[in-house]
């Protein structure tokens, strides 16, 4: 089935552990996102890529960090977790990053709890 | 700064219609896209409008109005099913998503 695989589905971390939160595609989308979500808050953009071989940061990209060094693959890591990290974090991706019609495909999300 | 308002929470009857109303502020345009998000789900995509006026899909409208900031979505003849959050995000001129918190509609019987 065609989309976006993310792991794990949930996790309970203690604070300054790291942890590596996996994102993969089938679909041959050359851009890939990761957003959090809380409550009472829009979707925040931690980082992107446009394309294999290239990352950005996003909005609030503090205490993260990606790689993609394929198309499919885009990790998101936590080098020392703290409980301000407690979050639904999603993957996305789009087939183009620079376009008006910029449709994201989400996964299924990761709910990840920093005690 | 960049500003995206919408409802928290409205309920409706299955059966009728409901609008739901985002208005925004960021730095340039290039379209207005709403996604709906059942309870512990992804987002889905659900409309795209980047010109004036309104785009029909099934029971499902959106219009968007740029001289005002403002769009909103319809949902016609709802169903329970329609029981969900819906996202507003809007692309400014970087080509960057900025998204409100969400609207949560509560269908009732």
């Amino acid at each position: 089935i065609a989309g976006i695989t993310q792991a794990p589905t949930s996790q309970i971390l203690a604070a300054g552990r790291r942890m590596t939160l996996r994102c993969t595609q089938d679909m041959r989308h050359n851009a890939m996102y990761w957003y959090r979500q809380d409550l009472g808050l829009g979707l925040r953009l931690i980082h992107y890529s446009n394309t294999a071989g290239t990352t950005g940061k996003g909005e609030v990209p503090d205490g993260y960090s990606v790689s993609r060094a394929n198309t499919d693959d885009f990790p998101l890591t936590l080098a020392s977790a703290v409980p301000s990290q407690t979050s639904v974090y999603f993957c996305a991706s789009s087939d183009t990053q620079v376009s008006g019609a910029n449709v994201l495909t989400f996964g299924a999300g990761s709910r990840l709890t920093v005690l | 700064g960049q500003n995206i308002d919408q409802p928290t929470e409205m309920t409706a009857t299955e059966g009728a219609i409901v609008q739901i109303n985002c208005t925004y502020q960021t730095s340039g345009f290039n379209g207005l896209f709403w996604y709906q998000q059942h309870a512990g789900e992804a987002p889905t995509f659900l409309s795209y409008n980047v010109l004036d006026g309104l785009e029909e899909k099934g029971r499902f409208s959106s219009f968007l109005s740029r001289s005002k900031g403002y769009s909103y979505l319809l949902l016609k003849e709802l169903q329970m099913k329609d029981s969900a959050s819906y996202l507003c995000a809007v692309m400014d001129s970087n080509y960057q998503l900025i998204w409100g918190a969400g609207t949560k509609l509560i269908i009732k019987p």
